[in-house]
């Protein structure tokens, strides 16, 4: 139990365009799912807290127009990069607490590379 | 907010031996500290948690111990395997539904 799907595992995109990630709890709801970003050898760094039916809360210093965060069901949240850079390239990682609110489990990740 | 420091940075052994890696954490309201295991390319896994009203628990070979006064917690892993080598996580977060704040990671070699 207590899967969480994340899709695409790679993408790539121009300069420019818009990339879009979804996350999923497969077999439990989830009012609130969280989006780490990690670079290379490095640790995941929290992004923002996606909250059903509401705003998410994003972490200092990441800016909420360009991670655009959805989360409309208790299911799914979907992260946007707008207007992707190269300097966007990292490993994105959703993750969500399970159906005991205790442990957190964590997606395969998305590897953006942006040219 | 919460800072957690993990040491080793990278640690090494052979096959059979143990391996132990050590977290610092700062705010004291955290009570939830789980261990994950991420291999190249992949999320992390969950491997073990403990909370705070428990000061060791084990799963098979991997134990997790804590002391909330000096707020250190610890990974054993005992009879390491090849397939242990990876690089684990701990992390830290009080249980009101905050997000976990992550250590650096310890990047764990073992060798047969």
């Amino acid at each position: 139990g207590a899967v969480v799907s994340q899709h695409p595992s790679w993408v790539i995109c121009k300069s420019g365009t818009s990339v879009k990630i979804e996350c999923r709890s497969l077999d439990f709801q989830a009012t609130t799912m969280f989006w780490y970003r990690q670079f290379p050898k490095q640790s995941l760094m929290l992004m923002a807290t996606s909250n059903e039916g509401s705003k998410a809360t994003y972490e200092q210093g990441v800016e909420k127009d360009k991670f655009l965060i959805n989360h409309a069901s208790l299911t799914l949240s979907t992260l946007t990069v707008t207007s992707a850079h190269p300097e966007d390239s990292s490993f994105y990682i959703c993750s969500a607490r399970d159906h005991t609110g205790k442990s957190l489990h964590f997606g395969n990740g998305t590897r953006l590379t942006v040219t | 907010g919460e800072n957690v420091e993990q040491h080793p940075s990278t640690l090494s052994v052979q096959e059979g031996d143990s391996a132990v890696i050590k977290c610092t954490y700062s705010d004291s309201a955290s009570n939830y500290f789980p261990w994950y295991k991420q291999e190249l390319g992949k999320g992390p896994q969950l491997i073990i948690d403990i909370r705070s009203n428990v000061g060791e628990k084990k799963d098979q070979r991997i134990a997790v111990t804590l002391n909330k006064t000096a707020k250190h917690f610890s990974l054993h892993i005992t009879e390491t395997q090849p397939e242990d080598s990876a690089v684990y996580f701990c992390a830290a977060s009080d249980q009101a539904g905050t997000a976990l704040i992550f250590g650096k990671g310890t990047t764990l070699s073992v060798s047969s």
